[in-house]
């Protein structure tokens, strides 16, 4: 088995509050960044995405923010519920050859308390 | 439609012993991807294909690590022999490729645990 585990990092967010969650990217060359929940047990659902020739997305509940500068891009999720308890993954679409290829962050774990 | 279908959900094995996992993409979406989740490394893709041909193996760990596409409307992931190593959970996703974003739709996954 894996002595040595990913650590992911864990943000915990009193309910009602919002929540940010960061990603860094490192493909300045991707098309667009999108934004994925995974709750337990299951596999991973797309949120919202965004262009790389744009600098914010809204969405219900959820604005996605791109930095291109410092290949910087977040998630901002208001009155955050119990229900957006999940592991959420960045990821990035890029277009190599007339085909798309989609790469996975690392996760970040949000736990909105009661 | 009912989803990315894969089975087995769950499989526990003894290593040396070969595995078949299997995916069925919602219809009429042209790409596939595998992708293979653990603690240590994350989500990692391992290959994906378009219209039933595969475009990129660079992830494919090793030789061991076997894909196919014989149709549209099926995949399998074979793994022979498998390793402890190999535990993970591994993901099949789908996509309609045309102008798409990169939404990708996943099924539940199938948990593989190599003793």
């Amino acid at each position: 088995g894996e002595s040595v585990g990913l650590h992911l990092p864990t943000l915990s967010v009193q309910e009602g509050d919002n929540s940010i969650i960061n990603c860094a990217y490192s493909n300045s060359a991707s098309d667009y960044f999108i934004w994925y929940k995974q709750e337990s047990g299951k596999g991973p659902q797309f949120i919202i995405d965004i262009r790389s020739n744009m600098d914010k997305r809204q969405g219900q509940r959820v604005t996605v923010l791109l930095n291109k500068t410092v290949k910087h891009l977040s998630l901002q999720i208001a009155a955050t519920q119990p229900g957006d308890s999940a592991v959420y993954f960045c990821a990035e679409n890029s277009f190599s050859g007339g085909y798309q290829k989609v790469t996975f962050g690392t996760g970040t774990k949000l736990q909105v308390i009661p | 439609d009912a989803g990315v279908i894969q089975s087995p959900r769950h499989e526990v094995t003894e290593m040396g012993q070969e595995v078949t996992l299997r995916c069925k993409p919602i219809s009429g979406h042209d790409y596939l991807f595998w992708y293979r989740q653990t603690m240590m490394r994350g989500l990692e893709l391992l290959i994906y294909f378009n219209n039933n041909v595969p475009i990129d193996d660079s992830g494919m760990p090793e030789d061991r690590f076997s894909a196919k596409m014989p149709n549209a409307s099926f995949s399998t992931l074979k793994i022979q022999p498998s390793e402890p190593r190999d535990s993970a959970v591994y993901f099949c996703a789908s996509s309609l490729g045309r102008e798409n974003t990169g939404e990708l739709f996943f099924g539940e996954g199938s948990r593989l645990t190599v003793l």
